[in-house]
């Protein structure tokens, strides 16, 4: 079974620039998650997504960042215009949903490396 | 607020050497989960063990085993035997009824298996 997919790997961008992330969850997961890993921390949830409802985006910086998963599926989070603080590693993850509260746990992409310069 | 302490930033070891890693957590809810994520030099988290709340057993599975002590707040995780694979970055996370599906990370403890 493919795991959670994301693309690009790596980008590096000039400040002010807007750039993009793509995810594609496991097959059947109805929950999606946009995490940010800063250097040397642990991740921090961004938005988490209930098929195509935001149920939790308190901590996306709504000023510069947007996100998106219009038919349920895969999701795109954008950022513009980038800043250098937003240099970071944006990990997606994926469940089974609140449904499945016992067996709920979030598997994760290989995640984006970000370089704002 | 759920808040997870790894004390820990960084464990060296000797291939072969046991390895226990702390972790502690603070909740106010009554129903919460517990995991140990694994994050290679390749950067994928990768899932490891869960526990809830209410299961204080420890287990063994593998060369993994945890120990979940409630009357601490603590939920420790070791390593048997280690291996130059297990070198990674391990995080442990907490989940809370009060805002379930948001993992609260530790910052994360380095392991450095040498051969």
């Amino acid at each position: 079974e493919a795991g959670v997919v994301q693309s690009p790997r790596y980008k590096i961008i000039e400040k002010k620039q807007p750039v993009a992330f793509w995810c594609n969850p496991i097959s059947g997961h109805n929950t999606l998650y946009w995490y940010r890993q800063n250097l040397g921390q642990g991740p921090e949830l961004l938005i988490r997504y209930e098929n195509e409802e935001a149920v939790d985006d308190s901590q996306l910086p709504k000023d510069r960042f947007s996100a998106e998963r219009l038919k349920g599926v895969d999701s795109t989070l954008k950022i513009q215009p980038a800043e250098l603080g937003d240099s970071a590693v944006y990990l997606c993850a994926s469940s089974l949903g609140e449904t499945s509260i016992d067996t709920d746990t979030q598997y994760f992409g290989p995640g984006t490396r970000l370089t704002v310069l | 607020a759920q808040k997870v302490t790894q004390a820990q930033t960084e464990i060296s070891v000797v291939e072969k050497e046991d390895v226990t890693l702390d972790c502690v957590y603070e909740t106010r809810d009554t129903t919460y989960y517990l995991f140990w994520y694994k994050q290679p030099p390749s950067g994928e988290l990768v899932f490891l063990i869960r526990r809830n709340s209410f299961d204080e057993q420890n287990e063994i599975s593998g060369r993994y085993s945890w120990n979940f002590q409630k009357s601490t707040s603590s939920f420790n995780f070791t390593i048997t035997a280690s291996q130059v694979v297990d070198s990674a970055v391990y995080f442990c996370a907490l989940s809370g009824r009060g805002s379930w599906g948001k993992l609260q990370f530790g910052a994360g403890t380095q392991v450095v298996v040498t051969p």
